[in-house]
Parts: C-alpha cells; structure tokens; sequence
C-alpha cells in the first residue's frame, strides 16, 4: 500500500470547518483513499473512502485532487466529541489478509470551545 | 448501522491463564479480523476469518488460536497468557474479502496480564 503523510496534530475552534490533508504521492490508479478516526480508548471509527471524485456523506466530505497525490478530510462543522486521531489510509484491492487496515500515527485533531 | 459489539471492555488477567475473547457482528459479513493495537506499533493483524471454520495467519499469530463456529462470531483465543500479550484488542468486519471493502470495529478490549 501507498505510504501516507498526516501532520502530527491541528486544532479547530468548535463550530468551524476541520481540514485535515494527507499525502499520498505514490498512489497507484487502483488504490483508494480512506479515512478512519479513533477517538480514546475506542475502537477505529470508518468515516468515508474515494478514489477519484470527491465524496460526501453524512459525517464529512472527502477532496480529492486531480492527480491523487493529496486529499483532505473536511468536517464541516467540528464538535468537541470530534476530538481524535484521525487515520490516512490508502488501500489496493487484494483478498484475505491483504486486505487488513494499517495505520500511520495520523494526525490528533483536538476540537476547543 | 453496522454494529459489532466485543464481550468486554476492560479485562485484567493473570499469566498462564487462558483468555476469551468474543466479538460478534449483526451485518452477516463474511469477513472478521482480530487486530492488536500497541502504542508505536499501531494496528497489527492477528487473524483473519472468510467464512465459517475458515481462516488465516496474520502477521503475529504466535500465542493466539481463533474460532468461528457461528458467521457472526469471531473468537479470539490466548491459550496461555504472557505479560507481552498486554494490548488493546480490536475487532472488525467487513462484508466481502476484497481490500478495499470498509472494516468496520468493534469498541475495543483493553486485556492487562498480570
């Protein structure tokens, strides 16, 4: 899989737009780009994935650029309870245990008042 | 909403002891995966189950068996537990075994050998 590269942590005013950008500069055409967060001594939490397009769902929107080698995670309106390392991930097509998650060390959003 | 749900959430242990770990989904997904999770190690994978009675070694399988007698339950096993065995424990599931299908996780198990 592509490596990734996150910044080490960012803060966001609650109420405002969180960008959180990733490098994947060598991204191959078949990889798709996924974002996860994990909140403290929980489990990972999915939040969105694309490969070319840009996508949108209820918990964030997901840019990419033309060329793939970056994207950002957009949480438009950040919350303390949005507190959390969040997870760059690039994933290839492949079955049965390559098909397991890796994670870099993320970036660790803290949301304040 | 996928849910997958894990037996505990903090669980203290003492060595040599044989350890359960249960985790059970509710999506019918064919896919389940127990990871470790290790603070510099990050996620590292211990098994991985597609399809009942079916599975395979992940990149630390050593100390640990699994089972999945049932499609919607993955057990994870410490036959003899080890001090170095002290981790959080996550499982996840995901609907196909294609890679780039979403995994989805449980909440976590925090085990500490004693």
């Amino acid at each position: 899989d592509a490596k990734t590269t996150q910044p080490t942590s960012m803060d966001c005013a609650e109420g405002r737009a969180a960008n959180l950008p990733c490098n994947h500069s060598t991204i191959s055409g078949n990889e798709y780009v996924y974002w996860y967060r994990q909140i403290h001594s929980q489990g990972p939490q999915y939040i969105i994935h694309g490969l070319k397009n840009n996508e949108t769902n209820e918990m964030a929107s997901l840019i990419i650029t033309e060329d793939r080698k970056s994207s950002t995670l957009i949480l438009p309106h950040a919350t303390l309870r949005d507190t959390a390392v969040y997870y760059c991930i690039v994933r290839v097509e492949g079955t049965g245990t390559a098909s397991k998650l890796t994670f870099g060390t993320g970036t660790r959003l803290q949301v304040t008042l | 909403d996928v849910k997958v749900t894990q037996s505990s959430r903090y669980l203290v242990k003492r060595t040599g002891e044989k350890v359960f770990l249960e985790c059970v989904q509710d999506m019918d997904h064919e896919n389940m995966f127990w990871y470790r999770q290790d603070p510099g190690l990050g996620l590292r994978l211990i098994y991985f189950s597609y399809d009942v009675k079916m599975k395979e070694k992940g990149d630390i399988p050593e100390g640990y068996s699994v089972s999945r007698e049932k499609k919607e339950r993955f057990s994870l096993i410490l036959e003899s537990a080890s001090t170095n065995q002290t981790s959080m424990y996550l499982c996840a599931s995901s609907r196909t075994a294609m890679g780039t299908d979403t995994q989805y996780f449980g909440p976590g198990t925090r085990l500490t050998v004693l």
